[in-house]
């Protein structure tokens, strides 16, 4: 299958700093890459969608200025936690779709942040 | 608004075992459900992509079934083992590729 990463897998950062997670597809092109949080024992939950070349659509709730999105490129996608504080603590998933009749949506391994 | 439950939220096996997980979901206007596998503090892997025209999968000792009239799909796991202990999500996509997951059933194989 499909291969996505992301970059780090972990960090730890002091609370008011700001952190970027990068998603890449390693052997296809998504034109749309997804970002997910999961906190402890709980599923997850959708943050907003990554467009390519446009404005990445947050889901109720998310705030824009908090997680900032970026698509540059076909294989990209940046997530930077702004000011980051405790409560954003969290594990952080992307994941993105191949270009193909499936839909089957194929997701990095994780970023786990914790802000102290 | 689409809601996806997981039913148990926690299974505990012998090995050996034939087990199945459940999930249901309120709006039957699917396009896919995909089941997913997620190790502890590690990302999702997929395990099962059923279209919304197809009734089952199969990969290895793994059957997913679907129906999408009565909002349900099963994950069937023959002769489990310890490797398979792992949390299982189920998720749907009513398009778009916006999947909403379940809670997960958290499954414990013993050997």
């Amino acid at each position: 299958g499909a291969v996505v990463s992301q970059h780090p897998s972990w960090v730890i950062c002091k609370s008011g700093t700001s952190v970027k997670i990068e998603c890449r597809s390693l052997d296809f092109q998504a034109t749309t890459m997804f970002w997910y949080r999961q906190f402890p024992k709980q599923s997850l939950m959708l943050m907003a969608t990554s467009n390519e070349g446009s404005k990445a659509t947050y889901e109720q709730g998310v705030e824009k200025d908090k997680f900032l999105i970026n698509h540059a490129s076909l294989t990209l996608s940046t997530l930077t936690v702004t000011s980051a504080h405790p409560e954003d603590s969290s594990f952080y998933i992307c994941s993105a779709r191949e270009a193909s009749n499936t839909g089957e949506l194929f997701f990095g391994e994780g970023s786990r942040l914790t802000v102290l | 608004k689409q809601e996806v439950t997981q039913i148990p939220a926690a299974l505990s096996v012998p090995e050996g075992e034939n087990l199945v997980l459940n999930c249901s979901f309120t709006d039957s206007a699917i396009y896919n459900l995909q089941w997913f596998r997620q190790d502890p503090g590690k990302g999702l892997t997929s395990l099962l992509l059923i279209q919304s025209s197809q009734r089952e999968q199969t990969s290895g000792r793994l059957n997913a079934s679907l129906d999408k009239s009565s909002g349900r799909s099963t994950l069937y796991i023959a002769a489990s083992q310890p490797g398979d202990s792992a949390t299982y999500l189920c998720a749907v996509d009513n398009q778009g590729g916006k999947l909403i997951f379940g809670q997960g059933t958290e499954l414990s194989v013993k050997p």
